[in-house]
């Protein structure tokens, strides 16, 4: 069972919708990320979050817009997509500081028609 | 600039026979390095981390990694693997804020 939970785990949208997905973890980490997973490739990172401040963008495209709005829950507010976007996007949290783990969800799938 | 090379795309391996999949990195500081597994349609979990102290790191399901300093590496090991022991295999390292990801090894358990 993963301590990262995230929902939807599935999502199909059209190229004009708006979406959010949704990521709270309760074990008290005070950094969280969003990550970007295409097939067989290794994770991408998008954001980076620190206590509750936006630490690092990874020049992700504005049509991705991440919010904190407390420690324990991150969101992803999604609008006007495009089919390139799809892909199993991840969350995670750890504590701050240098070496610490990172603790991932089982992630959203997400499909743009 | 720190960075990980898995030089092995894809590896095959009988069941309950040993496997090693390799992984080297690239650092100029403080290294901390860690193998991640991603079962198929899951997230990632942390397989096991090294930090300080040991050079020999292990996991709760049989796998270990040694930190080899003067070869720049961190190579994953199992002595016998087991059909669910099929996934794929992340080494990486720790960058500041980051964690440096390399692209990946297969691990396919042959029957």
């Amino acid at each position: 069972d993963t301590e990262v939970t995230q929902t939807p785990k599935h999502l199909v949208m059209g190229m004009t919708n708006k979406k959010s997905l949704k990521c709270e973890q309760h074990m008290g980490h005070r950094a969280m990320y969003w990550y970007k997973q295409k097939a067989k490739k290794p994770p991408e990172l998008m954001f980076v979050y620190s206590y509750e401040k936006l630490s690092i963008n990874e020049s992700v495209p504005s049509r991705f817009s991440p919010e904190c709005p407390n420690s324990s829950l991150l969101n992803l507010h999604l609008h006007a997509l495009q089919p390139e976007d799809s892909a199993l996007y991840l969350c995670a949290s750890s504590a701050t500081g240098v070496g610490q783990p990172q603790h991932f969800g089982d992630g959203t799938r997400l499909s743009i028609l | 600039a720190q960075s990980v090379t898995q030089l092995d795309s894809q590896v095959p391996v009988f069941e309950e026979a040993p496997v090693e999949l390799r992984c080297n990195y690239s650092s100029s500081v403080s290294v901390y390095l860690f193998w991640y597994v991603q079962y198929p349609n899951q997230g990632l979990q942390l397989l096991l981390k090294y930090l300080s102290g040991s050079t020999l790191v292990e996991s709760i399901n049989g796998f270990e990694a040694e930190f080899n300093k003067s070869q720049t590496s961190f190579h994953l090991r199992k002595p016998s693997v087991h059909i669910s022991d099929t996934a794929e295999y992340f080494c990486a390292v720790s960058s500041h804020d980051k964690i440096i990801f390399g692209k990946g090894t297969r691990l396919h358990i042959l029957p």
